[in-house]
């Protein structure tokens, strides 16, 4: 069974402050790993996938296959940067089952 | 450019009740989900469809029924409201196939049973 564990519900961060907010998981094969992001009144959207290597709004998120982790990183906190934030794994199958992680939520102080 | 849209916005209901959320997208994706987000539970998934005519239990399926009625359509039924289905349902499409497709969420329905 594939399985994601955000372990911080809560984040504080100063404005400037480096950010990184924790993704585990579990998973028998190849994973295929996103952040997603839902600021306040808005809708979940994709932040960033593991595939692309890119870098979205500052914030960058390595695959480590040995710790089996996924850790979504920011050197600079921003204050719109304060949102939730969901690592979730889907299922590299047809189905493309997702399991999402019980979310973070990030707080930036001015 | 709608994208998923699911209504309504906003129900209340009473125990017993029954209710249909529907969700509907515009993206020609084949697959569909159905989540319900709870404080300290992140998104759970209710039920998915992989492709037309096909459904799948998710995680939380228990009092839910769904119906993918074409493409775009997939919507969720609450048979028998009871309080703990209190929640905000989340529908969401994704591309069907290989390779890291990421899903495409609506805004989202607050539902309460009272």
């Amino acid at each position: 069974a594939q399985r994601v564990t955000q372990p911080e519900k809560l984040l504080s961060v100063f404005k400037g402050a480096p950010v990184e907010l924790k993704c585990n998981y579990s998973y028998s094969g190849s994973p295929e790993l996103f952040w997603y992001v839902q600021y306040s009144r808005q809708r979940l959207q994709l932040l960033l996938r593991h595939i692309s290597r890119e870098s979205i709004k500052g914030f960058t998120a390595d695959l480590n296959k040995g710790e089996t982790s996924f850790h979504l990183k920011k050197p600079f906190a921003q204050e719109e940067d304060s949102a939730m934030y969901y690592c979730a794994l889907q299922d590299s199958g047809g189905y493309q089952k997702v399991t999402f992680g019980t979310g973070t939520k990030l707080q930036v102080i001015p | 450019n709608a994208g998923v849209t699911q209504t309504p916005k906003f129900q209340v209901l009473k125990t017993g009740q029954s209710m249909t959320l529907q969700c509907a997208q515009d993206m020609n994706h084949n697959s569909m989900y159905w989540y319900r987000q709870d404080p300290g539970m992140g998104l759970r998934l209710i039920y998915y469809s992989a492709s037309e005519g096909t459904t799948d239990k998710g995680e939380v399926p228990n009092g839910y029924n769904v119906s993918r009625l074409n493409k775009r359509e997939f919507s969720l039924r609450l048979e028998s409201a009871a309080p703990s289905q209190t929640s905000v349902y989340f529908c969401a499409s994704s591309p069907r196939g290989a390779g890291n497709q990421p899903q495409h969420f609506g805004d989202g329905t607050r539902l309460s049973i009272l």
